[in-house]
């Protein structure tokens, strides 16, 4: 909804471009990563995951990146569209194998 | 998603009042989530439940209690309201994941409560 993320940092990206959104993760014991996207008024939705098997992972039009050596995450978000304006959060499971742990999310602007 | 679902989506009460959100899934998850949503902080877990006589605190839990009445049913109460309970709610569910990994989790709409 419009009270989610009042102070999120934004990121503005001209449509048809590559958005690549950043995450820094808390915990080194976490082997386990999602990213979800929220729009206005909705719940998160499930976008890709990733263990920490794993440093990449593409989905349709997204592509996961997993660097535990500096314990960083990102979502690559290929040709971006109109309809991908929302709300990114990541989410680590610490050292727990069923609790995510949520980032503050990043506000993502398609400008036309 | 359209297999969680959450009443009410809107509620404004007052304080001391007792509130009940209530959450219903089809996924045939076995785990359930209550979190709440402020501004600028994400996602912080208030109570989880893995089957019917499972519940466990979360992160923030006081001032909230929550009921398991059937697998596909979890709700959460405020006995008595006040005003920094005002936030977004979300219901969320999962599955054990293949060898106990950790499982993705799939949101509920959302419930906005107001508390004045």
């Amino acid at each position: 909804g419009e009270s989610v993320g009042l102070h999120l940092p934004t990121l503005s990206v001209q449509e048809g471009d590559n958005s690549i959104i950043n995450c820094a993760y808390s915990n080194s014991a976490s082997d386990y990563f999602i990213w979800y996207k929220q729009e206005s008024g909705k719940g998160p939705q499930f976008i890709i995951d990733i263990r920490s098997n794993m440093d990449k992972r593409q989905g349709q039009r997204v592509t996961v990146l997993l660097n535990k050596t500096v314990k960083h995450l990102s979502l690559q978000i290929a040709a971006t569209q109109p309809g991908d304006s929302a709300v990114y959060f990541c989410a680590e499971n610490g050292d727990s194998s069923y609790k995510l742990i949520f980032g503050s999310g990043t506000r993502l602007l398609v400008r036309p | 998603d359209a297999d969680v679902t959450q009443t009410p989506r809107n509620r404004i009460t007052k304080t001391g009042k007792r509130i009940m959100l209530e959450c219903s899934q089809t996924k045939g998850h076995d785990r359930m989530y209550w979190y709440r949503q402020d501004p600028g902080l994400g996602l912080r877990l208030i109570y989880y439940s893995f089957d019917v006589k499972d519940i466990n605190k979360g992160e923030i839990s006081d001032g909230y209690s929550v009921s398991r009445q059937a697998q596909a049913k979890f709700s959460l109460s405020l006995e008595s309201a006040i005003p920094n309970q005002t936030a977004l709610y979300f219901c969320a569910t999962s599955d054990l994941g293949s060898g106990g990994s950790t499982d993705t989790q799939y949101f509920g709409p959302g419930t906005r409560l107001t508390v004045l």
